[in-house]
């Protein structure tokens, strides 16, 4: 049973629009969602995180909103830029070890 | 400062045989996790060790297994390697208790 969805694989959006990449979850024991943006040959690398009691964060260009009562979070990226281009994973965390439970992510494309 | 890093990069075994992947952490860092990305199946957890101790573990048959050394160097091995286990082996490593991990590039295995 996966724990962690996100439901569209794919998104396209034109440069300069906003990308909202959508994630849902089942298990409500968590302490943190993470989002991680991976390129191609490349591993993930840490975007931005949101703590289980908070309901947004923000970090520049990108803001992660937190929905609890639907068990859902999102990320925004504002303005988006070619050079988001990735897959977009939403992950989350539970308690003090280190193990992540990731979605299986979606791919972002932005046009110039 | 030197991220995580992986050997080797790119990995190609017959059916069968066994494999050994080694990972360094990030200076510092004392937790190291394993993940295995496939495309159907997006990033799946495989362990986790802390101080030389698997901490947790995920669901992967007992072909799976790592250890970790006491400079905090992870190798995990794969036994009777089978055409599924092709897959991008990533490793994180943390500091206890962070909530970001960071990933190295993976080792890219390949069961013919």
């Amino acid at each position: 049973d996966q724990q962690v969805k996100q439901n569209s694989p794919s998104l396209s959006v034109q440069e300069g629009r906003i990308s909202i990449l959508n994630c849902d979850y089942t298990n409500s024991m968590f302490d943190y969602f993470l989002w991680y943006k991976k390129y191609p040959a490349e591993g993930p690398t840490f975007l931005i995180s949101i703590s289980s009691i908070k309901d947004k964060n923000e970090d520049g260009r990108f803001t992660v909103f937190l929905n609890k009562s639907a068990k859902h979070l999102s990320l925004h990226i504002v303005p988006s830029q070619p050079g988001d281009s990735a897959v977009y994973f939403c992950a989350y965390l539970t308690g003090a070890n280190s193990k992540l439970t990731f979605g299986k992510g979606i791919t972002l494309s932005v046009r110039p | 400062k030197a991220g995580v890093t992986q050997t080797p990069r790119y990995l190609i075994k017959t059916r069968g045989q066994q494999v050994t992947l080694s990972c360094s952490p990030i200076s510092g860092h004392r937790s190291v996790s394993w993940y295995q990305q496939t495309p159907g199946q997006g990033l799946q957890f495989l362990f986790e060790y802390f101080s030389e101790t698997q901490r947790n573990k995920g669901n992967f048959p007992g072909r799976f297994s790592g250890r970790q050394f006491s400079n905090s160097r992870s190798e995990m091995n794969v036994s009777t390697l089978e055409l599924g286990d092709s897959a991008l082996y990533l490793c994180a490593s943390s500091y206890q208790g962070a909530t970001e991990a960071f990933f190295g590039q993976g080792t890219r295995l390949t069961v013919v």
